[in-house]
């Protein structure tokens, strides 16, 4: 069985402009979370899909958006760059969601330099 | 405010030498906790998650345990490839529905 895919791995922007990543999750899996992590803050939640609805959001500026389509792949995009929005940015993927009652599978990340 | 502190940041070990990783936690409630395994340029990989004060898990050479206020990830006999950062997150189960992970601790053990 395939893993959580994403691409791309390497991203460098300059600030003000904007990007967006993209997360294929496992197989039948139909949630989806983006996280951020930097050596700073660590790992931090940023929002949760099901079911192309967005179920869950962390404490991030309007900035940070998401959708996810129907086929359950799920993309983040980033507007308007700032140098601190550098970081490593995962995706996890579960069966159903509910955080706590499903194990999530990371991807291996999007790592966004922004100069 | 929900806090999860992980101690020590940094632990380096000789191949063999036994010893325990903390995960401090506040939270209106806990839904659950859980450990993941992370390695340079890798996502975090899941490792345990626990729900009630007083469970234990295990897995090769790592047993997870959870008291009201901490958890700690016991490493017996480690191995040089047990070497990585160990992650530890909460989920509140009155604050919205996210996760809150530690910083981590990095580990490393000698051969």
């Amino acid at each position: 069985k395939a893993g959580v895919t994403q691409t791309p791995r390497y991203l460098i922007k300059t600030r003000g402009q904007q990007v967006t990543l993209s997360c294929s999750p496992i197989s039948g899996h139909r949630s989806v979370s983006w996280y951020q992590q930097t050596p700073g803050q660590g790992l931090q939640f940023l929002f949760e899909y099901f079911s192309e609805t967005q179920r869950n959001k962390g404490n991030f500026p309007g900035r940070f958006s998401g959708r996810q389509f129907s086929n359950s792949r799920s993309e983040m995009n980033v507007s308007t760059l700032e140098l601190g929005d550098s970081a490593l940015y995962l995706c996890a993927s579960s069966f159903s969601g509910g955080l706590a009652q499903e194990t999530q599978y990371f991807g291996p990340g999007t790592r966004l330099l922004v100069l | 405010e929900d806090q999860v502190t992980q101690s020590p940041e940094a632990l380096r070990l000789q191949e063999g030498e036994s010893s325990s990783l903390n995960c401090s936690y506040t939270v209106s409630g806990l839904r659950g906790l859980f450990w993941y395994r992370q390695d340079p340029g890798k996502g975090p990989e899941f490792l345990f998650t626990l729900y009630s004060a007083g469970e234990e898990k295990e897995k090769e050479r790592l047993k997870a345990t959870l008291t009201k206020k901490e958890s700690f990830l016991h490493i017996t006999a480690p191995k040089p490839e047990d070497s990585a950062t160990y992650l530890c997150a909460v989920h509140s189960l009155y604050r919205d529905d996210k996760i809150i992970f530690g910083k981590g601790t990095r580990l490393h053990i000698l051969p």
